[in-house]
């Protein structure tokens, strides 16, 4: 268990469609991080929370990507009108304090037909 | 040039061997480093820390070496559980922001 949990862990989609992941660590990190990543290739950064302030987004968040953590705790990363090449496993990782060490949630594993 | 870069392997070794894997970063203020595992279709896991002064935990030995921006990780006496993806990560300095980015990974495969 490591303590925090994805959701959906699987979903497949239609070309066009919006999709909602949302990311519940069980307990409080400030710093919240998020991850693409597909086959063969290892996590490439997304976006960085720091509480419920959204401090850094990367360049491969095209405008159709939307990230939220409105009470600093559980975030959700929105993908409006989803293309193939949004295929890939989204994964959250709170950030602990002292040692730095991210912690990953299972994923959730995304299919754009 | 990637900021983080790694052999993607596959490494294949017997069991009781030893490996070492390399990974080279490109931001020379980059101020922490880690090794993650990763199983086939699980999330990363953190493996080690890798400190200054290097670092062992058991089987498993982490080295920095700032001059030639590369970290490595050594893995004695092989177990076929040690078959994984092996993440490396490097925490690049930027100001404000704590930006960890990662390698594409190298795949270790240890046969009986």
């Amino acid at each position: 268990d490591t303590g925090v949990s994805q959701d959906p862990r699987h979903k497949i989609t239609k070309r066009g469609q919006n999709v909602t992941f949302r990311c519940d660590p069980i307990s409080e990190h400030n710093r919240l991080y998020w991850y693409r990543q597909t086959l063969g290739q290892g996590p490439e950064f997304l976006t960085y929370f720091q509480n419920e302030a959204q401090l850094e987004k990367s360049r491969l968040l095209s405008d159709r990507f939307s990230a939220e953590r409105p009470k600093g705790s559980f975030s959700t990363l929105e993908i409006q009108r989803t293309e193939q090449g949004d295929s890939a496993m989204y994964l959250c990782a709170p950030r602990e304090g002292n040692t730095g060490e991210l912690f990953f949630g299972e994923g959730s594993r995304l299919t754009v037909l | 040039r990637k900021e983080v870069e790694q052999d993607p392997g596959p490494f294949n070794v017997p069991e009781g061997a030893t490996v070492a894997f390399n990974c080279t970063y490109s931001n020379s203020a980059s101020q922490s480093f880690f090794w993650y595992r990763q199983d086939c279709r699980k999330e990363p896991k953190l493996l080690m820390s890798v400190y200054s002064s290097g670092n062992e935990d058991g089987r498993f030995t982490a080295q920095l070496n700032r001059a030639s921006q590369y970290i490595s990780l050594l893995i004695r006496d092989s177990k076929l559980s040690d078959s994984a993806t092996y993440l490396c990560v490097v925490n690049m300095a930027n100001t404000g922001f704590q930006k960890l980015v990662f390698g594409t990974g190298t795949r270790l495969l240890v046969s009986p």
